[in-house]
């Protein structure tokens, strides 16, 4: 079974508006963490927002939300007031293990592919 | 950022020769990762190393080596490329702090076997 899956390979979204990229994940440890990406067109990897299992509040940062739904194992990315520089890929990863403990590796999602439409 | 610099950043090369691509980084920190990105594949790790001369395997490791004599420098060896090994291979640093760790990530080598 995979463990981080992204079901939406490509998704549109007017600028200025919001949208929602899926991100699931599947791990029975009770400590992990979760993370998202973005690949622009130029190649580089961009890390946005981080989630620990723990945490007992929504991560944020700056446009970037992540809506994490531990019952569902769900760890959405929703980025408010899309501009076109948010065009790119976006990637979710996910540690396992304790933040501390472990090799501290990344199993990484398929991607989604996020146009925004002027 | 990390301060992660890779080289070559291209490289196109024939099946059967050996390849070694470059991962630097100034931050010292401890852990570095190589991962290869391939369509349809997301990122895959295949080697990581958790100090000096300390390595260990990840998910594709099969047709690769590493090497890590200085916490600055990590290497990743393709000891007779195949064309299967063409990707786009990307090294990440673990930046830790007290709440959490993240890794941040190299511009990338575009490695192409003929």
């Amino acid at each position: 079974a995979q463990k981080i899956t992204q079901t939406q390979p490509g998704m549109f979204v007017q600028e200025k508006e919001a949208v929602t990229l899926d991100c699931t994940y599947d791990t029975s440890d009770p400590s992990y963490g979760l993370f998202w990406y973005k690949q622009p067109s130029s190649g580089e990897m961009i890390f946005l927002i981080y989630q620990g299992s723990y945490d007992q509040q929504n991560a944020t940062e700056g446009r970037y939300s992540l809506n994490f739904q531990k019952a569902r194992k769900s760890a959405n990315l929703v980025i408010s007031a899309s501009q076109l520089g948010d065009s790119a890929m976006y990637f979710c990863a996910m540690r396992e293990g304790d933040s501390g403990a472990g090799s501290y590796q990344l199993t990484f999602g398929k991607g989604t592919k996020l146009s925004v439409i002027p | 950022d990390a301060g992660i610099t890779q080289s070559p950043r291209h490289k196109v090369t024939e099946t059967g020769t050996p390849v070694t691509l470059r991962c630097h980084q100034t931050e010292n920190h401890r852990y570095m990762y190589w991962y290869r990105q391939d369509p349809g594949h997301g990122l895959r790790l295949i080697h990581y190393s958790y100090g000096v001369k300390d390595t260990d395997k990840g998910e594709v490791s099969d047709g690769y080596s590493v090497s890590r004599s200085k916490t600055e420098d990590f290497l990743l060896t393709l000891e007779s490329a195949t064309s299967s090994q063409t990707s786009v291979y990307f090294c990440a640093t673990l930046s830790k702090s007290s709440s959490t760790d993240t890794q941040y990530f190299g511009p990338g080598t575009r490695l192409t076997v003929l």
